[in-house]
């Protein structure tokens, strides 16, 4: 079964110190995975994404996030939070269903809560 | 990057009505398009999966007559809460898949603003 995990439900973070959102995953075959960022009352805003190469993958609004294979996670960092960070993060797995098509697999996310 | 449209933002109806939710790729053709519910502080939940030109396929425990989903055209998704109760209250996203030079399936997804329905 494919399946992607967030342990946390929140994560509190003072400005200006480093952040670290958990994800582990579960898939077969190589896994191509996804972090998006979620404001209330919006959609979801795309912030980056692994699909091969270099592990630690850089993504938008000075996000990054580092694949692991061995450990099946990939953990969103940034290594100085800011208030208007706080928001609603989804890491995704792209897996297969039947149809022949792939989709998105998410996690139950993460609130970041950044305090002054 | 691509821009997802959907409309309305929110929607109040009462019980017994339908409401349609339009999701528009405006920069790029999406063959493929994806309906989400997300409920309360919880995670999102693939409804159906949009192919234009053809069926939608629902997942598991989705109800098809209850989500009325049609792909006309290349740029457009509508879905259609037939007989709305207040239980179909919640909060909709769709996506759009914007196709890459590989494989149609390996394209980046986008995703709408979402569109809350509230039912009377």
């Amino acid at each position: 079964a494919q399946s992607v995990a967030q342990p946390e439900d929140q994560v509190n973070v003072a400005e200006g110190n480093p952040l670290t959102v958990k994800c582990t995953y579960s898939v077969s075959g190589n896994p191509y995975l996804f972090w998006y960022v979620q404001y209330p009352n919006r959609g979801l805003q795309f912030l980056l994404k692994y699909i091969t190469g270099d592990n630690l993958v850089k993504g938008s609004y000075g996000f990054e996030a580092e694949f692991n294979k061995s450990q099946t996670s990939f953990h969103l960092k940034k290594p100085s939070a800011l208030v208007s960070d706080s928001a609603l993060y989804f890491c995704a797995v792209r897996g297969m269903f039947s149809g022949g098509y792939n989709k998105l697999i998410f996690g139950a996310g993460t609130r970041l809560a950044v305090h002054p | 990057g691509a821009v997802v449209s959907q409309h309305p933002s929110w929607v109040i109806c009462k019980s017994g009505t339908s409401v349609k939710i339009e999701c528009r790729s405006l920069d790029f053709q999406a063959t493929t398009m994806f309906w989400y519910r997300q409920f309360p502080k919880q995670s999102l939940m693939l409804m159906a999966t949009s192919n234009e030109g053809s069926k939608a396929t629902y997942e598991q425990g989705v109800e098809k007559d209850k989500f009325l989903i049609n792909h006309a055209s290349l740029t457009l998704s509508t879905l259609t809460v037939t007989s709305a109760h207040p239980e179909d209250s919640s909060f909709y996203i769709c996506s759009a898949r914007k196709p890459s030079g590989r494989a149609p399936t390996y394209g980046e997804l986008f995703f709408g603003e979402g569109s809350r329905l509230t039912v009377l």
